[in-house]
């Protein structure tokens, strides 16, 4: 069984443009979870998806969005980019949403923020 | 505000050892708790998930153990080898003010294991 992959592996963007990564989850998952990690903040919760609806959101601004489609991949997307926006960008899959289901998570999005 | 910490935040040993790495979280409510390693400019292995009802959980070489109630979780690594060398993260899952559970990461523990 494939894992989950993320496209693009790496990414390069300039001060207020804004950019979209994607995540296709494991077969028959359905619940897709975003990290951002950074060296100074460690691994960050940004948001979950499940059934094309959001069920929770990190502390992040408003800048930071996502969705995901009825074949459960998922989408996030960061407008006007900052420099602190910089990190990489993680997405797990779990089979439900739930409170006993193991995550799997894939190789990650580098974004580069000059 | 939920923490999670661990402990050492860094590790170098000899190949052979057997090693301990220490997870502490401040909230007991935890619904399970993942051991990941990351290796470096990557993402996350899942190694171990240890639902709350259970007190340990083994996968070859490694086992990992809950209690609940003091807040704390071990990852032990038997007979230690080169190509154990990674990040290991500790991430319990817990339940938020919205009512929705979420992985809280720990910082880390960076393992080297020299031949």
């Amino acid at each position: 069984k494939a894992g989950v992959t993320q496209t693009p592996r790496y990414l390069i963007k300039t001060r207020g443009q804004q950019v979209t990564l994607s995540c296709s989850p494991i077969s028959g998952h359905r619940s897709v979870s975003w990290y951002q990690q950074t060296p100074g903040q460690g691994l960050q919760f940004l948001f979950e998806y499940f059934s094309e609806t959001q069920r929770n959101k990190g502390n992040f601004p408003g800048r930071f969005s996502g969705r995901q489609f009825s074949n459960s991949r998922s989408e996030m997307n960061v407008s006007t980019l900052e420099l602190g926006d910089s990190a990489l960008y993680l997405c797990a899959s779990s089979s439900i949403a739930g409170t006993y289901n193991e995550q799997f998570f894939g190789p990650g999005t580098r974004l580069t923020v000059l | 505000k939920q923490e999670v910490t661990q402990i050492p935040a860094a590790l170098s040993v000899p190949e052979g050892e057997n090693l301990v790495l220490n997870c502490s979280f401040t909230d007991s409510a935890i619904y399970n708790l993942q051991w990941f390693r990351q290796d470096p400019g990557k993402g996350l292995t899942s190694l171990l998930l240890i639902q709350s009802s259970q007190r340990e959980q083994t996968s070859g070489r490694l086992n990992a153990s809950l209690d609940k109630s003091s807040g704390r979780s071990t990852l032990y690594i038997a007979a230690s080898q080169p190509g154990d060398s990674a990040t290991y993260l500790c991430a319990p899952k817990l339940t938020e003010n919205t009512g929705f559970q979420k992985l809280v990461f720990g910082t880390g523990t960076r393992l080297l294991v020299s031949p």
